[in-house]
């Protein structure tokens, strides 16, 4: 199974930073990476995937990009409503496999 | 418009089973597999296997080959999770999503909260 090292674990910005969050595959993973956003209690909701390709009706200040085993996630200009966790999966190989995710928080 | 929506909250005992459901709309359910997410308490999402929406074969993550069971009720377009034997690490929120191969998870449900306890 591919493994997912997703870091930080937490984050803490304050808002109008940028921040980054980065998985590393355990192989290489063709760019077949998505990005999830999920707040308290609900579903995830998709943001990005096919490493940079962002869904439509999502904000231009998230941002994806990589290749091979190294992916990263950005966020420009941190709003409010970005307070959420954050996941990437790997969906090149079964099972897809979620990274850990990461809490972004308000300094 | 396209919605995965799931049956409600259980509260079970540990060596009890459970069936959740999980009913498409919008879309033709054979088009896209079905998969299944947990996630603990306070803990990240762990994928946990599919299901073949035009064969009904089930495939399981290793963690899930035991206890656990995908089936589905084609002429519903409704998927469902059998967990036997419940044990108390099984009390979770389940996602169902839908995906295509090579393509994420696009629509998901809105998750049954599952409370295992004595």
């Amino acid at each position: 199974d591919i493994q997912m090292t997703q870091s930080p674990p937490s984050l803490s910005a304050s808002l109008g930073d940028k921040v980054t969050i980065t998985c590393q595959a355990s192989q290489n993973i063709n760019k077949y990476i998505a990005w999830y956003q999920q707040k308290p209690g609900k579903a995830p909701g998709l943001l990005i995937h096919y490493t940079s390709t962002l869904v439509s009706g999502i904000p231009s200040r998230f941002s994806g990009s990589g290749s091979g085993r190294d992916y990263s996630f950005s966020i420009s200009n941190v709003e409010s409503e970005d307070i959420a966790s954050y996941y990437c999966l790997q969906y090149d190989n079964s099972p897809r496999t979620f990274g850990g995710g990461t809490k972004l928080e308000l300094k | 418009q396209i919605q995965l929506v799931q049956s409600g909250p259980e509260l079970k005992k540990p060596g009890e089973s459970l069936k959740i459901s999980c009913k498409a709309s919008g879309y033709t359910f054979t088009d896209y597999a079905m998969q299944w997410v947990k996630q603990a308490p306070g803990k990240g999402l762990q994928y946990m296997g599919w299901i073949n929406t035009q064969t009904g074969k089930p495939t399981y993550a290793d963690d899930f080959k035991e206890r656990f069971v995908f089936s589905l009720e084609t002429s519903a377009s409704t998927a469902y999770l059998q967990i036997n034997n419940l044990k108390n690490e099984d009390t979770a929120t389940y996602f169902c999503a839908r995906a295509r191969n090579w393509a994420p998870f696009d629509y998901w449900g809105q998750g049954v909260m599952v409370t295992v306890s004595s």
